[in-house]
């Protein structure tokens, strides 16, 4: 399985737009990168998840380099509610089943 | 729509005992997924359904737990003989199954304490 490298933590200015990376240099061809976020005491919430081509929702934006290696997450105006652990992950091939392994994450702090 | 429902939301159980964890998906979903979060800990796979092939056990750290699946309905997570160390918020999350491109929809969890 494609494995995933991000900081521990980060800080970020409320109103001002948070960039969180990640590193996944193993990954493969047909592994897709997705991204979750959890706040304190509740289930991971869905975010955004790509391929190859950037991707924008209205949570997020997903930047992945060309070569694939590593990805940005950008929420373009954080707010103190987007306070929580964010986790990237390569979801393994379809012959794994499909199955989410989780990292540690980023713990993001927004402040006032 | 209805997200994923779990229940109960707490259950305190003394050491020993046998618990079961009951998990709704959300209608449709044909995957479904069993995770263990310890406290200050990241998620740790359990155990995935999906429609009707064998389920994915690799996750299940003893064989005192196991979990079921009805179809594409309920599923419960059983663990016998409850210790300590199974203390966690026990996580449900259902997916519908298209290669790669069906996120993880989870419920909140049953938070589990064994005194």
């Amino acid at each position: 399985d494609a494995k995933t490298t991000q900081p521990t933590s980060m800080d970020c200015a409320e109103g001002r737009a948070a960039n969180l990376p990640c590193n996944h240099s193993t990954i493969s061809g047909n592994e897709y990168v997705y991204w979750y976020r959890q706040i304190h005491s509740q289930g991971p919430q869905y975010i955004i998840h790509g391929l190859k081509n950037n991707e924008t929702n209205e949570m997020a934006s997903l930047i992945i380099t060309e070569d694939r290696k590593s990805s940005t997450l950008i929420l373009p105006h954080a707010t103190l509610r987007d306070t929580a652990v964010y986790y990237c992950i390569v979801r393994v091939s379809y012959n794994q089943g499909g199955k989410l392994i989780f990292g540690q994450g980023t713990e993001l702090s927004v402040k006032p | 729509g209805a997200g994923v429902s779990q229940s109960p939301s707490n259950k305190v159980t003394e050491k020993g005992k046998d618990v079961e964890l009951r998990c709704d998906p959300i209608s449709g979903h044909t995957a479904l997924y069993w995770y263990r979060q310890r406290l200050g800990q990241g998620l740790e796979f359990l155990i995935y359904f999906q429609g009707n092939s064998a389920p994915d056990k690799s996750g299940l750290p003893s064989d005192r737990f196991s979990a079921e699946r009805t179809g594409e309905s309920v599923s419960t997570l059983t663990i016998q003989r409850t210790q300590q160390e199974d203390s966690a918020v026990y996580l449900c999350a259902s997916s519908f199954y298209l290669e790669g491109v069906s996120p993880l929809h989870f419920g909140n969890g049953t938070r589990l304490t064994v005194t």
